[in-house]
């Protein structure tokens, strides 16, 4: 099994629409988790982290956590053609003080005009 | 702040020859991670550095991979021999403690984009 696991897609959503990204972990132990985003040819960057169950937004983008079910996902609200890219989730395996950043394969994301 | 800068951006090779690829971190970040990403395997961390000193290797496929970090400035990948297999995007990438509850991302170099025939 895979520490981090994703759908690879592509989830082609319309312009407007709600783009439900999901993503699980393999590590009860982990306590830190990220969303990324890379544009494709160019370097990820990260666009949210979430550290407690429940949900975290900012701006159109909802990250969601539930530790019991191991499972993280974010939400996009109203996508835009500009959001077309490769989402990947990352968590910190283990101890949060170990630094150990790992990442899921990534789903591309197409949002249609 | 000039980000993390890996060089070179491109690197043809042939199979067997020695390949170095380098990183400058962000001042004052005291982690740096090595990533491969290839479309097959996504991004894989291959080690990481907390102030200069290897954490983990364990993500480092075969001998023929070595790292090193001589100071907080500049970290080195190094393949010796390359394989065709080896050819994928290596990126660099550096972050400050600490990790939880803070604002403390990785920063990703550009990458270094290796082929090798």
């Amino acid at each position: 099994q895979k520490e981090v696991e994703q759908n690879s897609g592509p989830l082609s959503v319309p312009e407007g629409a709600i783009a439900s990204l999901n993503c699980t972990y393999s590590d009860r132990g982990s306590q830190s988790f990220f969303w990324y985003r890379q544009y494709s040819g160019k370097s990820p960057e990260l666009i949210m982290s979430i550290y407690s169950n429940g949900d975290k937004e900012d701006g159109r983008f909802t990250a969601q956590l539930n530790k019991a079910s191991q499972y993280v996902s974010l939400l996009i609200r109203d996508s835009q053609p500009s959001d077309s890219a490769t989402y990947l989730c990352a968590v910190i395996v283990g101890s949060s003080n170990t630094g150990k950043l790992i990442f899921g394969q990534g789903t591309t994301l197409q949002v249609k005009p | 702040d000039a980000g993390v800068i890996q060089s070179p951006r491109h690197e043809v090779t042939e199979m067997g020859q020695e390949v170095t690829l380098r990183c400058k971190p962000i001042s004052g970040h005291d982690y740096l991670f090595w990533y491969r990403q290839t479309m097959m395997r996504g991004l894989e961390l291959l080690i990481y550095f907390n102030n200069n000193v290897p954490i983990d290797d364990s993500g480092m496929p075969e001998d023929r991979f070595s790292a090193k970090m001589p100071n907080a400035s500049f970290s080195t990948l190094k393949i010796q021999p390359s394989e065709p297999r080896d050819s994928a995007v290596y990126f660099c990438a550096s972050s400050r403690t600490p990790w939880v509850g803070g604002n403390s991302p990785l920063h990703f170099g550009n990458g270094t984009r290796l082929t090798v025939t």
